[in-house]
């Protein structure tokens, strides 16, 4: 049963344009949203996070959106680098679990093309 | 390089023998948490310690698998008895307060092959 869900298992986007990466969830009691990246033979690299009770974070070229109606949160990314091609993982915490127990999707993986 | 440093970075085990992943967290950090991957799938949850404490084992499976985080040394990750579903990505992540959301930093990762 999963309980965060990253539908598309990849993406390819032009260089320059956005790219726009999706996550759902089941779990209402989820609080906090996180992004790792991901480069191969690499572990993941915080992102950007997002708590519940904002609904949009931002931090440079990255986006953060989370609509809690309809439990989906999505990651952009404007303007897209070769550099951004790597996979990313969605993950959420907050539903009763310890620090650091988080909840991941399976990842998307991202390719910008020169 | 002062990230948490994993090692070794591939192990290669015949089923049957015994695994050690080794964890050293970042400088100053005292919060270990070791997660897993399988092909095609996202990291997993394993086990969540501080120095001589294991906080939360819920993710780890009951049999086979154990951690240490003792008050000098690595994080060890130890699973007897290998068999080939222990096939996987074992990272290990390091955190300096243990508070609510704080961001983990994961390390390079172990891959874990069983023949």
């Amino acid at each position: 049963d999963q309980q965060v869900k990253q539908n598309s298992p990849s993406l390819s986007v032009q260089e320059g344009r956005i790219s726009i990466l999706n996550c759902d969830y089941t779990n209402s009691m989820f609080d906090y949203f996180l992004w790792y990246k991901k480069y191969p033979a690499e572990g993941p690299t915080f992102l950007i996070s997002i708590s519940s009770i904002k609904d949009k974070n931002e931090d440079g070229r990255f986006t953060v959106f989370l609509n809690k109606s309809a439990k989906h949160l999505s990651l952009h990314i404007v303007p897209s680098q070769p550099g951004d091609s790597a996979v990313y993982f969605c993950a959420a915490s907050g539903y009763g679990g310890s620090q650091g127990n988080l909840i991941f999707g399976k990842g998307t993986k991202l390719s910008v093309k020169p | 390089n002062a990230g948490v440093m994993q090692n070794p970075r591939h192990l290669v085990r015949r089923r049957g023998q015994e695994a050690r992943l080794r964890c050293s967290p970042m400088k100053g950090h005292s919060h270990v948490y070791w997660y897993r991957q399988l092909p095609e799938e996202g990291l997993k949850f394993m086990v969540y310690l501080q120095k001589e404490n294991i906080i939360d084992e819920s993710g780890m499976p009951k049999e086979r698998f154990s951690a240490e985080f003792p008050k000098e040394g690595p994080s060890i990750l130890r699973i007897q008895q290998v068999v080939r579903g222990d096939s996987a990505a074992y990272f290990c992540a390091s955190s300096p307060l243990g508070q609510a959301n704080e961001k983990l930093f994961f390390g390079s990762g172990t891959q874990l092959s069983v023949l």
